[in-house]
């Protein structure tokens, strides 16, 4: 079964750059059925999908993100990552990684746990 | 990008009760739609995909519906553990969107 857990530091300074990291279990980063993505909430608000990357190194996101978010990955630890740049306090939210499956219809069908980035100086 | 509405904001039922949520998108989109349901303090959990797909290992009270640019989630006898808030999210373009959420609780 596959397994998500991001891991990463809990609070960022202002204009810094937050980092996180997504270990993945039951599954090699590698498959070809998903994309490997990142989903954040702020407190009390809605879910907002920021990007993903595939297998073979490609990569999207949100253009509301403009050029801030990097999205890598790393097979030998079978890990993959979020860089988010010059950051500030409307980026305090749970950061969850998910698995983006998709073929036919896509769907996120794996979920992290989600771990909460305060930005505050 | 695609707005995605959903109605209403919150709800409150009974145990047994029929529950319907609508998912309105701004432009159609072929039945790319997943719901999702999240309990306090959790993650989302995906229970419907392509509009009408029943995720592996989701109770059968739950069900998916419409098409073009109205969808619908059902749940069709209220249980305790389903206090929730329920997700609308399109698949059809990038980038991806939501709908604001449908906060279930029990009457």
């Amino acid at each position: 079964q596959l397994q998500l857990q991001e891991s990463g530091p809990g609070l960022v300074k202002p204009s810094e750059t937050l980092s996180l990291t997504c270990t993945v279990s039951g599954d090699s980063i590698s498959s070809r059925s998903y994309y490997w993505g990142w989903i954040r909430q702020p407190p009390g608000k809605g879910l907002e999908w920021m990007g993903g990357l595939y297998y073979t190194g490609s990569t999207y996101s949100n253009p509301s993100l403009k050029s801030r978010v990097t999205i890598s990955m790393d097979t030998s630890t079978n890990q993959f990552s979020l860089k988010l740049s010059s950051v500030t306090a409307a980026d305090t939210a749970v950061y969850y990684c998910v698995t983006d499956f998709w073929s036919g219809y896509p769907r996120f069908d794996s979920w992290g746990q989600g771990t909460l980035v305060s930005v505050s100086s | 990008d695609i707005q995605m509405t959903q109605s209403p904001s919150s709800l409150s039922a009974s145990v047994g009760d029929r529950v319907t949520i609508t998912c309105r998108a701004s432009q159609i989109l072929n039945n790319y739609l997943s719901w999702y349901q999240q309990r306090p303090g959790k993650a989302p959990k995906l229970l419907i995909y392509g509009a009408s797909n029943l995720q592996s290992g989701v109770p059968s009270r739950f069900s998916g519906s419409g098409s073009g640019r109205d969808f619908t989630l059902t749940i069709s006898s209220l249980q305790p553990e389903d206090c929730a808030t329920y997700y609308c999210q399109q698949s059809f373009s990038n980038p991806r969107t939501f709908g604001q959420g449908t906060r279930v609780e029990m009457k």
